[in-house]
C-alpha cells in the first residue's frame, strides 16, 4: 500500500525555469490538495481538485498551474520559478465523505536560486 | 474567511509531564471540524486528533486530548505523560463542513514543542 507519494523529494532549480512537482495516490481518493509550507506561515493551500478534470484555486495560486487528468495524479507546475516559491510543498488527498481526513505526502523541498 | 491562531511559537516540557498547546480560531460557520497535526523532524504531517464542532464531548486519543470551547472558539491540545517522540511542530487546523465533500484545511502557524529528558 504505497499511499500518497511525491517526487522529487528535493529539487533545486534556477529562477525562470519551469518545474513540475508530482503527486500520486493509490487510494482513489476524490479530493487532492497542494499546500506550501513556509516559516512563519504554517501551510497554505495553493490549489485543490474535487475530481478528475475539476480544479480550483486556493489561497496562494499565483505562479502555479495544476492539472488532473487521472484521479490518482495531481501535478503542480511552476511555470517560471521565482525565489519566493522556495518552500516545502505538500500534496494531500481525502475521500469525499465521512471523516474528511486529509492524508499528506512526504513533501518536496524546492529551492529556487 | 476563517483564521487560526496559535499564540505560542515555542514550548518546552519535561518528559512525563503534561503540556497544553493553545489554538483559537475565527469563523462564522456553525458546522466545522478542527484538527491537530504533528510534524516531526521527518517533515511528515501526522494527524493527532480531530473534533467535530457539533459534538460537545472533547475528543481523546490515548495521551492526547482536546479542550474544545465552541463559544470561545478555542481548541487546545493537552499532551499527557510527554515522551521524547512528541518533540515536533504542532499545527492546529480548521475545516468547514460542506455536504458536497472535503474542504480545504486552514492552518495556524504552528507551535514548536520540545520534550526534554
Amino acid at each position: 500500500d504505497a499511499g500518497i507519494t511525491q517526487s522529487p523529494r528535493y529539487k533545486i532549480t534556477e529562477t525562470g525555469r519551469q518545474v513540475t512537482l508530482m503527486c500520486h495516490q493509490t487510494w482513489s481518493h476524490s479530493y487532492m490538495f497542494w499546500y506550501r509550507q513556509d516559516l512563519g506561515h504554517g501551510l497554505r493551500l495553493i490549489y485543490y481538485s474535487a475530481a478528475a478534470d475539476i480544479t480550483d484555486k486556493g489561497e496562494v495560486p499565483d505562479g502555479y498551474v495544476v492539472s488532473r487528468s487521472k484521479t490518482e495524479n495531481f501535478p503542480l507546475t511552476l511555470e517560471s520559478a521565482t525565489r519566493s516559491q522556495t518552500s516545502v510543498y505538500f500534496c494531500a488527498s481525502s475521500v469525499s465523505a465521512g471523516t474528511f481526513r486529509q492524508y499528506f505526502g512526504p513533501g518536496t523541498r524546492l529551492t529556487v536560486t | 474567511a476563517q483564521t487560526v491562531t496559535q499564540s505560542q511559537p515555542e514550548m518546552s516540557v519535561q518528559e512525563a509531564e503534561t503540556v497544553t498547546l493553545s489554538c483559537t480560531y475565527d469563523t462564522s460557520e456553525n458546522n466545522y471540524y478542527l484538527f491537530w497535526y504533528k510534524q516531526p523532524p521527518s517533515r511528515q504531517m501526522i494527524l493527532v486528533i480531530r473534533q467535530e464542532a457539533y459534538k460537545q464531548q472533547n475528543a481523546t486519543e490515548n495521551r492526547f486530548s482536546v479542550n474544545f470551547q465552541k463559544a470561545a472558539k478555542s481548541f487546545s491540545l493537552k499532551i499527557s505523560d510527554s515522551q521524547l517522540g512528541d518533540t515536533a511542530m504542532y499545527f492546529c487546523a480548521f475545516m468547514k463542513f460542506t455536504q458536497g465533500g472535503s474542504e480545504k484545511l486552514v492552518f495556524g502557524k504552528g507551535t514548536k514543542l520540545t520534550v526534554n529528558p
